[in-house]
């Protein structure tokens, strides 16, 4: 089947840092989105992206299908950015990929 | 947007006894719904698909018979975690949509076994 790897796995940055977190798949998918899951569990929908790019404020998103990657750019970090930062392919169902951990500090 | 919900939030339940879980879509109808569970600091893993009207579709190496899926309607999908060890616990979360690329997540159930 289909893995999806995040790198890094872990990433603590000081407020008002940038970063890119990173997603690779091992084959060809039509469909990918990134989630972001908060302290109390919830997924929240980020993008839905299947290839180009895609901006939403201070975050941004960037699939390169062809050669199996997805990048997720953050900007300007905050504490409320805390969190695991998921991405998913999608087929007909959804294969998420090992996450990202995500600890901001003020 | 679309609405998931999931009741309960958390529960605590002794080894050995049975608890369900329900999922509903708030504001539209799903003839598919999709339940995961995620372990502490782990990924989600997708367990099963429930389909209204017909049996549900358990990924391989899921207990059919531990984990019972209901899809009564077009708005409710039940799991019944039946005899529950310790090692059953974990946050289940259920999705719905109106196609599979466009899910909407409920969240979550967390379950606690003694």
């Amino acid at each position: 089947g289909i893995q999806v790897e995040q790198s890094p796995p872990d990433l603590i940055l000081q407020e008002g840092a940038n970063s890119t977190l990173r997603c690779n798949f091992s084959d060809s998918v039509n469909n990918l989105q990134w989630f972001h899951q908060n302290p109390w569990g919830q997924l929240i929908n980020l993008f839905y992206i299947p290839s180009g790019t895609k901006q939403n404020g201070r975050l941004s998103a960037t699939t390169v299908a062809t050669e199996r990657y997805s990048l997720l750019y953050i900007s300007s970090s905050q504490t409320t950015d805390s969190g695991v930062y998921f991405c998913a392919v999608i087929t007909y169902k959804y294969i998420f990929g090992t996450g990202t951990r995500l600890k901001v500090l003020a | 947007g679309a609405v998931v919900s999931q009741h309960p939030s958390w529960v605590i339940c002794k080894s050995g006894t049975s608890v369900k879980i329900e999922c509903r879509s708030l504001d539209f109808q799903a003839t598919t719904m999709f339940w995961y569970r995620q372990f502490p600091k782990q990924s989600l893993m997708l367990m099963a698909t429930s389909n209204e009207g017909s049996k549900a579709t358990y990924e391989q190496g899921v207990e059919k018979d531990k984990f019972l899926i209901n899809h009564a309607s077009l708005t409710l999908s039940t799991l019944t975690v039946t005899s529950a060890h310790p090692e059953d616990s974990s946050f289940y979360i259920c999705s719905a949509g109106l196609r599979p690329g466009e899910q909407y997540f409920g969240p979550g159930t967390r379950l606690t076994v003694t």
